[in-house]
């Protein structure tokens, strides 16, 4: 079956502008996270959302960072005025949770450079 | 001092070779999960603990809570096991921390 989709897969764009990253979770799936990777770093939470429930958005690095979820289905995670150091890898998953376990499943990421 | 610790950072092996890769974290958890992240940058969930110990095929998951320990085995190593191997702690709510990884090589 579809797994986890992100577009675009890779995204080139100059300091100061705004960017837009989308993913789409599996069917079904109520939970939903957004992670980024930097070069040569490890994984770094961003925000979580889950069912109807107000999104956890504590890993959010500023406020230039946003996402949202339409119809508990499809995420956009938005970047306004891009920095440098923003430039990563970012990563949606969505999950599933059966017995009291959780099996998350992650997308291709999006890599991000902001020249 | 990072709130997930793995050990070692790097870890080369022969095929057949047991490997044990290890993770320490300083805050109280609600769950702590294994990834696999391939080198073509894909990553693999492949446990999540709260207690006890977990087997999936060559794969065994420990955990010590009172210890704050987990440890990832891999039985009869091989080649394709090659990748980089995360620890991931949730706290009390859904926020994950991730350890830094520890990249496997297993030579043939």
């Amino acid at each position: 079956g579809a797994g986890v989709s992100q577009s675009p897969s890779n995204k080139v764009t100059e300091k100061g502008k705004d960017v837009e990253l989308r993913c789409d979770p599996i069917s079904g799936h109520t939970a939903l996270y957004w992670y980024r990777q930097s070069l040569g770093q490890g994984l770094e939470f961003l925000i979580y959302f889950q069912g109807n429930s107000a999104p956890d958005k504590s890993g959010l690095p500023s406020d230039r960072f946003s996402a949202e979820r339409t119809g508990g289905s499809v995420s956009t995670l938005t970047i306004q005025r891009t920095q440098q150091e923003d430039s990563a890898v970012y990563l949606c998953a969505s999950s599933l949770w059966e017995s009291g376990i959780e099996t998350q499943y992650f997308g291709p990421g999006t890599r991000l450079l902001v020249l | 001092k990072n709130e997930v610790e793995q050990s070692p950072q790097n870890l080369t092996a022969q095929e057949g070779e047991f490997i044990t890769i290890n993770c320490s974290y300083s805050v109280g958890i609600s769950a702590l999960h294994w990834l696999q992240q391939h080198p073509g940058g894909g990553i693999v969930s492949l446990f999540m603990l709260s207690s006890g110990k977990k087997k999936h095929g060559r794969l065994i998951a420990t955990i010590n809570i009172q210890e704050k320990h987990s440890s990832l085995h891999i039985t009869a190593s091989h080649p394709r096991d090659s990748a980089v191997y995360i620890c991931a702690v949730r706290g009390r709510g859904s926020r994950l921390t991730f350890g830094e990884g520890t990249q496997l090589t297993v030579n043939p």
